[in-house]
């Protein structure tokens, strides 16, 4: 399995443009974390879903903040509009429940507002 | 409620000493216990886990056990290297509710 793929790798934008970081979970999991990890703040869980029902959405910052999880395949993360001070790494996070329940995190999205 | 406590960095140890991170939590019921590690520019992969009192998870010659008694779940590695040079941070899913709890981190460099 290739593990959870995530998109862009990198992304460098100016405040007040539109961010879409995309998340392809691994096959079969159920259930979908985004977190963003920051020097200042850590690793903060920003929403997650189980079987692409948002469950818990308190860690989402603001309204500047959207996620969705149209399908079992594909999970997004929109910033509209963007601050400098969203820069960050963006993980996803997928898991199996019916498993031992670890977490499986891809690479993350590095996003730079400018 | 749930929390995870782990021992503030950054640790710098020379190659083939001995390591120990604390990690201690707060959590009802019956969590499952993780550690984690992030190599720079990477995610977070799982280094070992435990998912019930006195089991001991291991991995890469990484070691923790879940003690119930003392809530806690302490990494130790008796002979660390420069490649585990890394973050490494603790971490509890409650089991009820799919809540994942992670710790802030712990720093860890390895000098030759």
């Amino acid at each position: 399995d290739a593990g959870v793929i995530q998109s862009p790798r990198h992304e460098v934008t100016e405040m007040g443009q539109e961010v879409t970081l995309r998340c392809k979970p691994i096959s079969g999991h159920n259930s979908l974390f985004w977190y963003r990890q920051t020097m200042m703040r850590g690793l903060e869980l920003l929403i997650y879903f189980n079987n692409n029902v948002p469950i818990d959405d308190s860690g989402m910052p603001e309204d500047r903040f959207s996620a969705k999880m149209p399908n079992a395949s594909f999970s997004t993360l929109k910033i509209q509009p963007s601050e400098p001070r969203d820069s960050a790494v963006y993980f996803c996070a997928t898991q199996d429940t019916s498993l031992t329940g670890e977490l499986f995190f891809g690479e993350g999205s590095r996003l730079t507002v400018l | 409620g749930n929390s995870v406590t782990q021992m503030e960095g950054p640790v710098t140890l020379s190659e083939e000493a001995f390591l120990t991170i604390n990690c201690t939590y707060t959590a009802t019921g019956y969590p499952s216990l993780f550690w984690y590690v992030q190599y720079p520019g990477e995610g977070l992969q799982l280094l070992l886990k435990a998912t019930k009192a006195d089991d001991k998870g291991s991995n890469k010659g990484f070691e923790a056990t879940y003690r119930k008694e003392t809530t806690s779940f302490h990494l130790e590695k008796g002979s660390v290297q420069v490649s585990d040079s890394a973050v490494y941070f603790c971490a509890l899913n409650s089991n009820t509710g799919n809540q994942f709890y992670f710790g802030t981190g712990t720093s860890l460099t390895v000098i030759p």
